[in-house]
């Protein structure tokens, strides 16, 4: 069965500074491995994806996260905080044997100024 | 504009009466699936469906039915709601398997059963 932790529920960041999310996931396959974000009062919109090949990926808004098998990690990083970045952020897995998502808690994100 | 539409957007009702969320995309996606949100417990997925006549339960498939007559509907039936199932309900689609493919997501369905 796979599995996604999300450590920290909230995380407060300065405008201008690294945000820094983080997610590990446990899976018997090779995930394919997401990040959404969810604005208030909104759905949920892909950041970024990772499938196969280059374990860096660049996603939308300046995110990036970087695949790390060896530490079953895929953590969201921003060189520099916006005050419009201040969402709820999701990981999530899933495995191409099967057609299920496992969603991570979530990350809430707060940007002061 | 490509997107996933869902009625009502909110709803308060009564233990017992059955209620159905509706749930369209008009982007021909083979793959659409439910989920339901809950604080501190992230999302979680009811049942998907891959194709028409298609579906599958997910992690949480206790209490609600599904249906997929037609590729771009996928009503959620709950027949006798309960009070734990007050949450924020979310439809998605993804076009092709939905493994590796982004899912597209509704606006939200917040319920609340008394």
């Amino acid at each position: 069965a796979q599995s996604v932790t999300q450590l920290g529920s909230h995380v407060s960041v300065s405008e201008g500074a690294l945000v820094l999310l983080r997610c590990n996931y446990s899976s018997s396959v090779p995930p394919y491995l997401f990040w959404y974000v969810q604005y208030p009062n909104q759905g949920l919109q892909l950041l970024l994806k990772y499938t196969t090949g280059a374990t860096l990926v660049k996603g939308i808004n300046g995110f990036e996260a970087e695949f790390k098998k060896s530490e079953t990690s895929f953590h969201l990083t921003k060189p520099s905080a916006h005050m419009s970045d201040a969402a709820e952020y999701f990981c999530a897995v899933s495995v191409n044997t099967g057609n299920q998502f496992y969603f991570g808690t979530g990350t809430s994100l707060t940007v002061i100024p | 504009e490509a997107q996933v539409t869902q009625n009502p957007r909110y709803l308060i009702t009564v233990t017992g009466k059955k209620l159905t969320v509706t749930c369209s995309q008009n982007m021909n996606h083979e793959y659409m699936s439910w989920y339901r949100q809950d604080p501190g417990l992230g999302l979680r997925q009811i049942y998907y469906s891959m194709n028409v006549e298609v579906t599958d339960k997910g992690d949480v498939p206790e209490g609600y039915k599904v249906s997929r007559k037609e590729k771009r509907n996928f009503p959620l039936i709950l027949e006798s709601p309960s009070p734990n199932q007050t949450s924020l309900y979310f439809c998605a689609s993804s076009p092709l398997r939905g493994s590796y493919n982004e899912q597209f997501f509704g606006p939200g369905t917040r319920l609340t059963v008394l």
